[in-house]
């Protein structure tokens, strides 16, 4: 597609729900990156794809987060048990090899209730 | 202390103003980024240095790697340039460690 898109845009759970958040990258895009930003703080990095290698997983907070890409396109985040303190806005970027910067889709914020 | 440490917090210019925001880390780095985040909306990536200065319209960033300092310049900045403007440095690694941003608003 012409950019990264994430969806939902928004979702509302309750918590102990389990909760998905799916990005699609720009199409032949290798490096796809997982973020969040929490109400009054900075982004945080959650989880790195490069390809075929096994992804960089050392942002995830514990062991509720958990991301796979398949077939070296989509990602999905998944959530398990949500919790309030996992409301934020998740962001998705994407980048090709040796491009000169990233690619933000628009977010899902989650709001856990 | 934070790794990435922006300045000013925040800042309010008026239109036609040069503006500078200020960007430190204390970390090595393969490159960094500045980034661009309206109210409400997503994130645009400005620039990615690894060193000297780059320009894109009215848009100038400049990166010191010996002294770990980068900053972003706007020339005669407007309303349009009100934004959250956020610098990210990539360390040897994969993954991007953020400032805390800096609020612009510039006012007509």
């Amino acid at each position: 597609g012409a950019g990264v898109s994430q969806s939902p845009s928004n979702k509302v759970t309750e918590k102990g729900k389990d909760v998905e958040l799916r990005c699609d990258p720009i199409s032949g895009h290798t490096a796809l990156y997982w973020y969040r930003q929490s109400l009054g703080q900075g982004l945080e990095f959650l989880i790195y794809f490069q390809g075929n290698s096994a992804p960089d997983k050392s942002g995830l907070p514990s062991d509720r987060f958990s991301a796979e890409r398949t077939g070296g396109s989509v990602s999905t985040l998944t959530i398990q048990r949500t919790q309030q303190e996992d409301s934020a806005v998740y962001l998705c970027a994407s980048t090709a090899t040796g491009a000169q910067g990233y690619t933000f889709g628009s977010g899902t914020r989650l709001t856990v209730v | 202390k934070n790794e990435v440490e922006q300045s000013p917090q925040n800042l309010t210019a008026q239109e036609g103003e040069f503006i500078t925001i200020n960007c430190s880390y204390s970390v090595g780095i393969s490159a960094l980024h500045w980034l661009q985040q309206h109210p409400g909306g997503g994130i645009v990536s400005l620039f990615m240095l690894s060193s000297g200065k780059k320009k894109h319209g009215r848009l100038i960033a400049t990166i010191n790697i010996q002294e770990k300092h980068s900053s972003l310049h706007i020339t005669a900045s407007h309303p349009r340039d009100s934004a959250v403007y956020i610098c990210a440095v990539m360390e040897y690694g994969n993954k991007l460690v953020f400032g805390a941003g800096t609020i612009l608003r510039v006012k007509s």
